[in-house]
């Protein structure tokens, strides 16, 4: 079974500052997604990155970026030019490309600060 | 046009009574979930269906049984409601094996 883990219940930063929130996952899978989804007070689930496994290269989106470490099974997400928009709870997840079960982690409370 | 929907977005029930949340979803997956939310923000599957067939069965009572009409639409009937029931359903899509799930707005269950 596989299992996500999200060490950081809260955090905050500064408007225009940057983030790092932190995931790591355990799984005896070799291919595999990882996503960061989302969550703003509004309650839609939002996907914000989105990683192969099988790719070395780290996924970015305008000011999202991960690192992603294979061997370690470590998937952090980095949000620069913080946002207040960007306020929201974040979940890691992974998913097999052999399953059909999308695993969540327990999330973190972002808050960007004015 | 919204990709996937959920009705009702909100539901006020007493306990012991029976209620139904549907889903549809017109992208054209062949694949559809049911997640809770619970009142920590906890995500958990309940159930998931390919192609009008289930393939996920969690350990949920036998309370909530899932429908799937057809491969758009898939429904959550809950019987008996309990205290504990109270969270928010969410309800997503996806083609098989392709990892990116889509998400319907969630439909918050308040049992009183």
């Amino acid at each position: 079974a596989q299992t996500v883990t999200q060490s950081q219940p809260e955090m905050s930063v500064q408007e225009a500052e940057t983030v790092t929130l932190s995931c790591t996952y355990d799984t005896s899978e070799n291919n595999y997604y990882l996503f960061w989804y989302k969550q703003p007070p509004s309650r839609q689930m939002i996907l914000v990155i989105r990683q192969e496994a099988y790719k070395q290269q780290n996924a970015t989106e305008n000011r999202f970026s991960v690192n992603f470490q294979k061997a370690a099974k470590s998937f952090s997400l980095k949000i620069s030019d913080s946002q207040l928009g960007d306020t929201a709870m974040y979940f890691c997840a992974f998913i097999a490309t052999s399953g059909s079960r999308l695993t969540f982690g327990e999330g973190t409370q972002l808050t960007v600060n004015p | 046009d919204t990709a996937v929907s959920q009705t009702p977005k909100y539901l006020v029930t007493q306990m012991g009574n029976d209620k139904s949340i549907k889903c549809e979803q017109n992208l054209g997956h062949d694949t559809m979930y049911w997640y809770k939310q619970d009142s920590k923000k906890f995500l958990k599957i309940m159930f998931s269906y390919n192609n009008k067939e289930l393939i996920i069965n969690e350990t949920v009572p036998n309370r909530f049984s899932p429908k799937s009409p057809d491969k758009a639409h898939l429904n959550l009937h809950i019987n008996s409601l309990e205290l504990g029931d109270s969270a928010v359903y969410f309800c997503a899509s996806s083609l098989l094996n392709t990892g990116e799930l889509f998400f319907g707005e969630g439909s918050r269950l308040t049992v009183l």
